[in-house]
């Protein structure tokens, strides 16, 4: 069975600073996505992020990157120039690509990301 | 922009209560979801439905009970609320190929 690590129960970055958050999976597959979402306090939670392993390059949507290490089985969310709405739960996400799985994402436990001021 | 809607955002009931939670969405996804979540911690899929009169249990086994007649309705149902039903129950939806979940902004349940 897959399963998703966040090893980081917190972090905290200084407001105009790169942080990094950790995501670890394992699995036997070969072709499966990866995401990571965001969950703001008391707000909906949003995809951030989707990386397709069968794609080499990584995936980017503005200030957010990931770092795909498919050997490693890693996954890591960058967040650059951090501003104060970045604040929030993370949570990193797998999901099969094979077509007969049910399609469920294996979540992680998240990490809580402390902007400060 | 999500376009999915659950009510009611907070309910504080009694012991014993039935109580449905809803949860709407307007993307004519086929898929739905229910997640329950503590505060701070991983999310649990209690409750999936790929299509109308179709729903399976989650990862995460549950006394609430869930339909969908409609496509664009899966409300959750609790015949008998206990202090251990209190948790953030959140609703979610995505289209053909599961690629993006859209969430509701979620139940807070407090059962007294």
């Amino acid at each position: 069975a897959q399963t998703v690590t966040q090893s980081q129960p917190e972090m905290s970055v200084q407001e105009a600073e790169t942080v990094t958050l950790s995501c670890t999976y394992d699995t036997s597959e070969s072709d499966y996505y990866l995401f990571w979402y965001k969950q703001p306090p008391s707000r909906q939670m949003i995809l951030v992020i989707r990386q397709e392993a069968y794609k080499q390059q990584n995936a980017t949507e503005n200030r957010f990157s990931v770092n795909f290490q498919k050997a490693a089985k890693s996954f890591s969310l960058k967040i650059s120039d951090s501003q104060l709405g970045d604040a929030a739960m993370y949570f990193c996400a797998y999901r099969s690509a094979i077509r007969n799985s049910n399609y469920q994402l294996i979540w992680g436990a998240g990490t809580k990301l402390i902007i400060k001021p | 922009e999500a376009d999915i809607y659950q009510t009611p955002r907070y309910l504080v009931i009694g012991t014993g209560k039935k109580i449905t939670l809803e949860c709407s969405q307007t993307m004519g996804h086929d898929k739905m979801y229910w997640y329950q979540q503590d505060p701070g911690m991983e999310l649990h899929l209690i409750h999936y439905s790929y299509g109308v009169n179709s729903t399976e249990k989650g990862d995460l086994s549950s006394e609430s009970t869930v339909s969908r007649i409609r496509t664009e309705h899966f409300p959750l149902t609790l015949e008998s609320a206990r202090p251990s039903h209190t948790s953030q129950y959140l609703c979610a939806s995505s289209g053909y190929r599961n690629e993006k979940l859209f969430f509701g902004s979620g139940t807070q349940l407090s059962v007294l």
